[in-house]
């Protein structure tokens, strides 16, 4: 079974541009989850959505970022204008729904650097 | 709000000897699940062990035990027979249990402790 998969691996960008990080769940489990780490703090949660539907988003800094999640599967998360502060590594769990000991699996994450 | 706290940024193991990591969180809430996530160097995270709040019983997984103590709010883990596999990122985490409000399906992480294995 595949495990979480996220594109790209890295990405370097500009301040101002804009950037769309994408991530593909485990089959068949409906939670996604969005982390962020920014070197030298905590993973924070960004949002989670279950199938397609959003259903904590209290994680996002601000409007500059926007994620979907169509159909129930992969999702993405766009940073449109990115600026400095953005920069950091982007993780993307998912899980089933079911039991609330439900184990999240992780992907490798997408590191962003914006110059 | 629930806070988790690692104090050790980094630790060091001999290769085959005992390597323990602290972890305490603060919360007011009376069941949670507690975990340990391990990341290696450019891979991926991975869940080690985790701890139901309800079960006095301390988790094991092999060679990782964890020393759960909830009146004191402290989960560390205990790495037995340390191997050079075992060098990474190691993050302890809580996540809510129903009936709490608040995001229940996230994870509030700590800042890490980066473990070294010398041969």
């Amino acid at each position: 079974e595949a495990g979480v998969t996220q594109f790209p691996s890295h990405s370097v960008i500009e301040k101002g541009q804009t950037v769309t990080l994408r991530c593909d769940p485990i089959s068949g489990h409906d939670n996604l989850y969005w982390y962020r780490r920014v070197m030298g703090k905590e993973i924070k949660f960004l949002l989670h959505f279950v199938k397609e539907s959003k259903q904590d988003e209290s994680g996002m800094p601000n409007n500059r970022f926007l994620a979907e999640r169509t159909g129930g599967t992969y999702s993405t998360l766009k940073v449109q204008p990115a600026e400095l502060e953005d920069s950091g590594v982007y993780f993307c769990a998912s899980s089933q729904l079911g039991p609330s000991t439900d184990t999240q699996y992780f992907g490798p994450g997408t590191r962003l650097t914006v110059l | 709000a629930q806070t988790v706290t690692q104090s050790q940024p980094e630790m060091s193991v001999q290769e085959a000897e005992t390597v323990t990591l602290s972890c305490t969180y603060d919360t007011s809430e009376s069941d949670y699940y507690l975990f340990w996530y391990k990341q290696p160097p450019s891979r991926q995270m991975i869940l080690v062990i985790r701890q139901e709040a309800y079960k006095q019983q301390n988790a094991t997984e092999n060679r990782f035990s964890v020393n759960f103590q909830k009146a004191a709010k402290s989960f560390s883990l205990k790495i037995s027979d340390s191997q050079l596999g075992d060098a990474a990122m190691y993050f302890c985490a809580y996540r809510s249990a129903p009936p709490y409000g608040g995001s229940q399906g996230n994870l509030i992480f700590g800042k890490g402790t980066k473990l070294s294995v010398k041969p």
